[in-house]
Formats: structure tokens, sequence, C-alpha cells
């Protein structure tokens, strides 16, 4: 079965510093999402992506976040200024037609 | 805001025990309904969807869920639990256009052996 690839697994980092999560969508797929899941609370939508745009945002993903595809595959999440409450697990998921997968997830530790 | 409910939090289970899940979702006009399981360790899994046709859904490993829109429900159900299925079961839902999904706040299973 197709997989979307995620790196790295854990990633901590100084409270203030940027951060670039990194996922590799399955090659065919149209749509790309980045989702968050904070320890003991509900996966959130954070934001999609199309025809290489962002076609849709949460209230969530503020100036802080961005997107971007840079070179056809890796699909990468940027966060300028790191804050303790964006501690969670990012998943990237990516889709075409009805089914969404999900990568495995990486784990942000902000200190 | 289009909202996913799942009612029970943490359930613990015996081996060949029923399972039974809720899950609600908000009106939004058509609906598409997903459950996902997450083993320990693992990332999100589909286990089945409903888009539209036969309420009753079967999906992998022996799981299945009815649609009842009358009840804006979405139950997931098995009827005999393996201490495999331990794992954290989020019931999603992405209305017209499906777009993003909306996720419930999950439930964590624990099958005892």
């Amino acid at each position: 079965e197709p997989e979307v690839t995620q790196t790295p697994s854990h990633q901590v980092t100084q409270m203030g510093q940027e951060v670039i999560l990194r996922c590799v969508p399955i090659s065919n797929h149209l749509y790309f999402y980045w989702y968050r899941q904070i320890l003991g609370q509900k996966v959130e939508f954070l934001v999609s992506f199309y025809n290489n745009e962002i076609s849709e945002k949460s209230e969530i993903f503020d100036d802080q976040f961005s997107v971007e595809r840079p070179d056809g595959s890796n699909f990468t999440l940027k966060i300028r200024s790191t804050k303790l409450e964006d501690s969670a697990m990012y998943f990237c998921a990516s889709r075409r037609g009805g089914r969404t997968f999900f990568g495995q997830g990486t784990r942000l530790t902000v200190v | 805001a289009q909202s996913v409910s799942q009612h029970n939090h943490h359930v613990i289970l015996s081996e060949a025990a029923s399972l039974e899940l809720g899950c609600n979702y908000s009106y939004g006009g058509t609906v598409n309904l997903f459950w996902y399981v997450q083993y320990p360790g693992q990332h999100l899994q589909l286990l089945l969807k409903y888009f539209s046709g036969d309420p009753l859904v079967k999906g992998i490993k022996g799981f299945e869920a009815e649609f009842i829109k009358s009840k804006f429900s979405f139950n997931l159900r098995k009827p005999s639990v393996q201490w495999s299925d331990t794992a954290e079961y989020f019931c999603a839902a992405a209305w017209a256009g499906f777009q993003k999904l909306v996720f419930g706040t999950g439930t964590r299973l624990l099958v005892s052996p």
C-alpha cells in the first residue's frame, strides 16, 4: 500500500526557533494536508494545499505557519518562531479521490 | 461550526466481547464519514468509510459501521474484539466539497486477553 512519509519522527526545538517539518506525499495525489494533535486532544486540521496553493486554512494556521511544495515531491510545514503550545504531533496527509492517507507523524517538542 | 462527537473516551473490554463506539456528527448537508484507527506508535489508518448507498459499511479487520441519517450517527461495531484491536479509534467527517476532515476526540480501546 502506498505511504506518506514524514521526517523527522521527533523534533525537539527551543522556543522561538524555526522548524521545518517534511513530508513526501503519495506521488499521484493532488491534495495535501497538515493536521496536528496536541497530547490528549483531538486531531485538528491546519491547512490544505491544492494546485500549488493553500485551499483552506484553520484559525490555528496563523502567520507563524507556512507551507510549500518546493520541488514537486516534498511538502513542508514551517513554523517560524515556535511557542510552547506548538508542541504536538503533526500529521501530513495526501488524498486523491475519496481516501486520505496519513503519514506517521512528527512529534514536535518545544522546550 | 461542523463537529464530530465521540461519547466514549476510554473503553475496556475482554477478548471476544462485542464493541460499539458511538459517533455523532453535526448537520451540514452531504457528509462523508470515516473511522480511523491508530495503533500504538503507528500512524492513522483508515478502517472504513461511508459516502453513499448501503448505510451498513464493512471495513477491514471485521469492523463495520452503520450510518443512521436520522440520528446523525455513524457508530463503529465489531462482534468479537481481539487483544490486537487495542488502539485509539477516531471518527471523522468531511462535508460537501470534501476538503478537510473534522475529527472526533477519539476513543481509546483496551482489550484485555
